[in-house]
């Protein structure tokens, strides 16, 4: 199974920061990588796909990069509303494997 | 509701069994593979199950492999996740999630509300 790794496991921010997680698979996945937020007692929501690709709907301030085995999530300008933990997942092989999550909060 | 409903979560003794299901509304259901995501409380995300759109392929996690087993009826735009020999570590939110392909993108883009299954003597 491929294996992802999240870092940090949990953030905390400022309004109006920049604020980058990290997720690393195992071996290569080419860019068969997305996000997802989840917000307390809710169900997971993606926000980007292929790696690096905008769900449609979702503010441009999230954006998505890398390939291979090294991948970043970005929130150009932290928002109340973006408190939530975020998972990166592979899509590469079954089982379609999710990181441990990151916590984000506000400072 | 939204276009996937989980049901038949409870409180199960460890070793008992139980079914979940996961009925879908609003879009043509025998087109899409369905899998199961669960979490723990307090845990993230753990991919559990899927079933193909036509029912002819399923793959478990290793957790639940000879334990949980999936079926799926589009004539009742349903599939059912069967729980045997439950364990405490089964304890879990299960949600389905309806798998979008396009081309060689995979994306969960609809979830259920999850439904919450407790494993306890």
């Amino acid at each position: 199974d491929i294996q992802m790794t999240q870092s940090p496991s949990s953030l905390s921010a400022s309004v109006g920061d920049r604020v980058t997680i990290s997720c690393q698979a195992s071996q290569d996945i080419d860019n068969y990588l997305n996000w997802y937020q989840q917000k307390p007692g809710k169900a997971p929501k993606l926000l980007i796909y292929d790696a690096s690709n905008l769900e449609t709907g979702v503010p441009s301030r999230f954006s998505g990069g890398g390939s291979g085995t090294d991948f970043t999530f970005t929130i150009s300008s932290l928002q109340p509303e973006d408190i939530a933990t975020y998972y990166c997942q592979q899509y590469d092989s079954l089982p379609y494997t999710f990181g441990q999550g990151t916590r984000l909060e506000i400072k | 509701q939204g276009p996937l409903v989980e049901s038949g979560g409870g409180v199960v003794q460890p070793g008992r069994s139980l079914k979940l299901s996961c009925t879908a509304s609003g879009f043509t259901f025998r087109s899409y593979g369905i899998h199961w995501v669960r979490q723990a409380p307090g845990k993230g995300l753990e991919w559990v199950a899927v079933v193909w759109y036509d029912g002819t392929e399923k793959y478990y996690a290793d957790s639940v492999k000879g334990r949980f087993t999936l079926s799926r009826d589009n004539s009742k735009n349903t599939v059912s996740l069967q729980m045997n020999n439950l364990r405490d570590d089964d304890t879990a939110v299960y949600y389905c999630a309806r798998e979008l392909r396009i081309l060689r993108n995979k994306v969960f883009d609809y979830w259920g509300q999850g439904t919450r299954v407790t494993v306890s003597s």
